[in-house]
């Protein structure tokens, strides 16, 4: 079976300051591996996915990801937060096991601090 | 076109009532998802339909009513619900592969409460 762990439900970092969103996940199989980014009161939006090839993944909005296989990780980057980067983000899972099924983290909340 | 989109955005019935939610999508996209998900939790499956057949049906209770009249569209009546069926109802869309690459493209969602 896939499952996804996020580390910490709530991260706060100061305006220009370093985002780092941890994800780990268990898979039998390669996985196939996604960020989202939930704003309140809207639908998810991807961020990013890896699949094969490049371990590390650049996204929308300034944000990459990279896949460690041997952490079994993937966590989110961006250099520099903006305050419009406040947000719930969900690290996802899917794969050959998992068919139609996308499994979700249990999400985290960034604040931004001006 | 990449949207999906949903209406209505708001709805607010009582538990007596019949609704419907819609949600359209035109990529071309052959599986529709929907998703119910509740506040400061991630989205919770609720139904698949591949090829506008019912796919996956996560044991939802059958006051939940889905229909895929064609390959745009996804709907999901609603009848006798009750208050802790209150909830964000996203709809997601994707393509159907044989790698089965899952990346969702997801509506704005129908915030529904129930009275």
């Amino acid at each position: 079976a896939q499952s996804v762990t996020q580390l910490g439900s709530h991260v706060s970092v100061s305006e220009g300051a370093l985002v780092l969103l941890r994800c780990n996940y268990s898979s039998s199989v390669p996985p196939y591996l996604f960020w989202y980014v939930q704003y309140p009161n809207q639908g998810l939006q991807l961020l990013l996915k890896y699949t094969t090839g490049a371990t590390l993944v650049k996204g929308i909005n300034g944000f990459e990801a990279e896949f460690k296989k041997s952490e079994t990780s993937f966590h989110l980057t961006k250099p520099s937060a903006h305050m419009s980067d406040a947000a719930e983000y969900f690290c996802a899972v899917s794969g050959p096991t998992g068919g139609f099924k996308t499994i979700f983290g249990a999400g985290t909340r960034l604040f931004v601090k001006a | 076109d990449t949207e999906v989109t949903q209406t209505p955005k708001h709805l607010v019935m009582g538990m007596t009532n019949k609704k419907s939610l819609k949600c359209e999508q035109h990529m071309g996209h052959r599986a529709m998802y929907w998703y119910k998900q509740k506040a400061k939790k991630p989205p919770e499956l609720m139904f698949v339909y591949s090829y506008e057949k019912l796919s996956i049906n996560e044991s939802v209770p059958s006051r939940f009513s889905p229909e895929c009249p064609n390959s745009s569209l996804l709907n999901l009546h609603l009848h006798a619900l009750q208050p802790e069926d209150s909830a964000l109802y996203l709809c997601a869309s994707s393509q159907v592969t044989s790698s089965t690459l899952n990346e969702q493209f997801f509506g704005p969602g129908t915030r529904l409460t129930v009275l």
